[in-house]
């Protein structure tokens, strides 16, 4: 089945530093992609997807563009805010078609003033 | 429009003893999903339902059972709790299913075994 692979963590950086937390995949034709972010004792959000390749998702100033030659689904944010203190996940579903999802194993961010 | 809603937020188990997770979604969503997540390894699917009136494994079962009461229902039972079930648990729904859709998750639950 599909799989994604993510950069490990921890990553912290100073407010304004730039950010790029990598993200690779696994997969049989070129199924949708997602990025989800967790704040501190909270569950998962959606923060963006690509449903095809070459698509770039986008929003609250971040970006990540499904890349099929690479295989690839990097974030990057230009200027990051303490606000952005998070984790992160890359999310694949496991198979063309399925209802589910396959998670990253989560990047941790942590932003200082 | 509450979205996901879990209680209870926090349980303390002792090794034997049975619990009920519940989970509920105002959305109107077909899709609901059981996850646990444990340090290191990332939120790992234990059950899902991708109708009201079906259920399928996910990626961890073993231990757990769950029941899609109706559309707007999904609970997950512990029979007989163990120290390796220490966890968080999240609830999750999708409209029409993940593989393009977007999970909205619930709070989570702060399961602990001893």
């Amino acid at each position: 089945g599909n799989s994604v692979t993510q950069m490990e963590g921890p990553v912290t950086l100073s407010e304004e530093a730039f950010l790029t937390i990598n993200c690779t995949y696994t997969a049989t034709g070129y199924p949708s992609l997602f990025w989800y972010v967790q704040y501190p004792g909270e569950g998962l959000q959606l923060l963006l997807k690509a449903t095809k390749a070459d698509d770039k998702g986008s929003n609250k100033g971040f970006e990540a563009t499904y890349r099929k030659e690479t295989t690839s689904f990097h974030l990057e944010k230009g200027s990051v805010q303490v606000s952005d203190s998070a984790v992160y996940f890359c999310a694949l579903p496991p198979q063309g078609g399925s209802e589910k999802l396959v998670f990253g194993k989560g990047t941790k961010l942590t932003v200082n003033p | 429009n509450a979205g996901v809603t879990q209680t209870p937020k926090f349980q303390v188990l002792k090794t034997g003893q049975s619990m009920t997770l519940q989970c509920a979604q105002d959305m109107n969503h077909n899709s609901m999903y059981w996850y646990r997540q444990d340090p290191g390894m990332g939120l790992r699917l234990i059950y899902y339902s991708a109708s009201e009136g079906t259920t399928d494994k996910g990626e961890v079962p073993n231990g757990y059972n769950v029941s899609r009461l109706n559309k707007r229902e999904f609970s997950l039972r512990l029979e007989s709790a163990a120290p390796s079930q220490t966890s968080v648990y999240f609830c999750a729904s999708s409209r029409l299913g993940g593989f393009t859709d977007t999970q909205y998750f619930g709070p989570g639950t702060r399961l602990t075994v001893l």
